[in-house]
């Protein structure tokens, strides 16, 4: 079954305590983003990557990382969580920017 | 300034009645989709629609890329069909992302 897949769907963490969240399709796709959604503010856009070993900032990439060793995984690293990152985080692929994006289940973080 | 812009951002239904969501961009548009979020938050794939008329089952959706707006309908609403409605597009001034709209929040009362 072609599908996006994102581990762990729910975590609660403390400040400062280092986190990745996985990302992984089974699609083939180039093109992989993470997106963060807040009430009010909608779904934006965290961090993107065209290929392997090619990633670039989105609309609000401050405090993350990310990497694209491989192309069907792309991990999100939180390397010092704040609360202010408390959010619903989607991970998304496609065959490019421009195609038909497959969403993953989502990954609801609280960081206390 | 706003980009991408949905209306309305609220609809309540009657089981069985039918709808129309707007979207409406500001830009040339390489990429247009409609998803729909569930009570879960999962989103939904519904339409690649960056141009024409898609059918699938009650829902349907056209996109008028040279007059900038895309549409959704619900037809014979289900209560199932509750949830928000999100238009994304990637404008071609500002390619490789998806920008959302707001969203339109829909709820079908039995």
């Amino acid at each position: 079954e072609a599908q996006v897949t994102q581990n762990p769907r729910y975590l609660i963490t403390v400040t400062g305590k280092k986190l990745t969240v996985t990302c992984s399709q089974n699609m083939n796709h180039e093109y992989m983003s993470w997106y963060r959604q807040d009430p009010g503010l909608g779904l934006r856009q965290i961090y993107y990557s065209m290929n392997v070993e090619v990633t670039d900032k989105g609309d609000v990439p401050e405090g993350y990382k990310v990497s694209r060793k491989e192309k069907r995984n792309f991990p999100l690293i939180l390397e010092s969580p704040s609360p202010n990152q408390t959010s619903l985080y989607f991970c998304a692929s496609s065959w490019t920017s421009s195609h038909e994006q497959y969403f993953g289940p989502g990954t609801r973080l609280t960081v206390t | 300034g706003i980009q991408v812009e949905q209306s309305p951002p609220d609809l309540i239904l009657q089981e069985g009645a039918n709808s129309t969501l707007r979207c409406n961009f500001s830009d040339s548009v390489n990429n247009l989709q409609w998803f729909h979020q569930n009570p879960w938050g999962q989103l939904i794939n519904l339409f690649y629609i960056p141009s024409g008329t898609k059918q699938n089952g009650r829902l349907s959706a056209t996109t008028v890329a040279t007059e900038r707006y895309s549409l959704l309908y619900i037809s014979s609403s289900q209560t199932t069909d509750s949830g928000v409605y999100f238009c994304a597009v990637e404008l071609g001034a500002a390619g490789n992302k998806l920008t959302f709209g707001g969203g339109t929040r829909v709820l079908v009362k039995p």
